[in-house]
């Protein structure tokens, strides 16, 4: 069964910090690994999209990184904003069923003053 | 910038009752989807939708539930007797094709009491 595991399950941050989060997948065969962002109450927004191919990949102050054969995933957070308090969920999608993603549980992230 | 909506953001309704929550995708995608969320817990796939029939659907979406495209621009999900463990906040998603980027709307909470 594909399954998406992350971690930490929450965190607490002070505002100007960086910060990594985890991500491992056991879906086969893979596709890509997209970073969401979930403020609360609201729906996912993509951060990133990476392919098997690709190692890393930057959207302002996310950076994900990709590591195809021990199936793990981070995103980046440098220097944190306010705003960056959210969930973070990692979604793997399998060239199988492309059209049924497999969602992570989340990262709860708070940046606080 | 295109967005998918959702209608309607909360809905309270009493467990047997019929409800319908509304999406209006992006105008020029073709592939539908919807998700739920039950509170505290990770995004859960129901049912993918092209060319005016369901492609793919999980185990959670049972005789209960039903899709339809009534039109060109909404794309429903109806519930026909909910149940208390239906409570949970509804996703809409779409894209313009198979692999591309998931546009997620900004969901409908079903309270059934």
């Amino acid at each position: 069964k594909n399954q998406v595991e992350q971690s930490p399950q929450s965190l607490i941050i002070l505002e100007g910090k960086n910060c990594t989060l985890q991500c491992n997948y056991t879906v086969s065969p893979f596709s890509n690994l997209r970073w969401y962002k979930q403020d609360t109450g609201r729906g996912p927004v993509s951060l990133t999209i990476m392919t098997f191919s690709e190692n890393t990949k930057s959207n302002g102050r996310y950076t994900a990184t990709l590591d195809a054969d021990t199936k793990q995933s981070s995103l980046h957070i440098t220097a944190s904003q306010l705003s960056d308090s959210a969930s973070y969920i990692c979604v793997v999608t399998d060239t199988g069923t492309a059209s049924k993603l497999t969602f992570g549980t989340g990262t709860r992230l708070q940046v606080t003053l | 910038e295109p967005e998918v909506t959702q209608t309607p953001s909360h809905q309270v309704t009493q467990m047997g009752q019929e409800v319908i929550l509304r999406c209006v995708p992006i105008s020029n995608h073709l592939y539908f989807y919807w998700y739920r969320q039950i509170l505290g817990q990770k995004v859960e796939f129901l049912v993918s939708f092209y060319n005016n029939e369901i492609s793919e659907k999980s185990e959670i979406f049972d005789d209960q539930f039903s899709v339809e495209r009534p039109d060109g621009s909404n794309f429903t999900l109806k519930i026909r007797s909910t149940k208390l463990e239906d409570s949970a906040m509804y996703f809409c998603a779409s894209r313009i094709d198979p692999t591309g980027e998931l546009f997620f709307g900004e969901g409908s909470r079903l309270t059934v009491l």
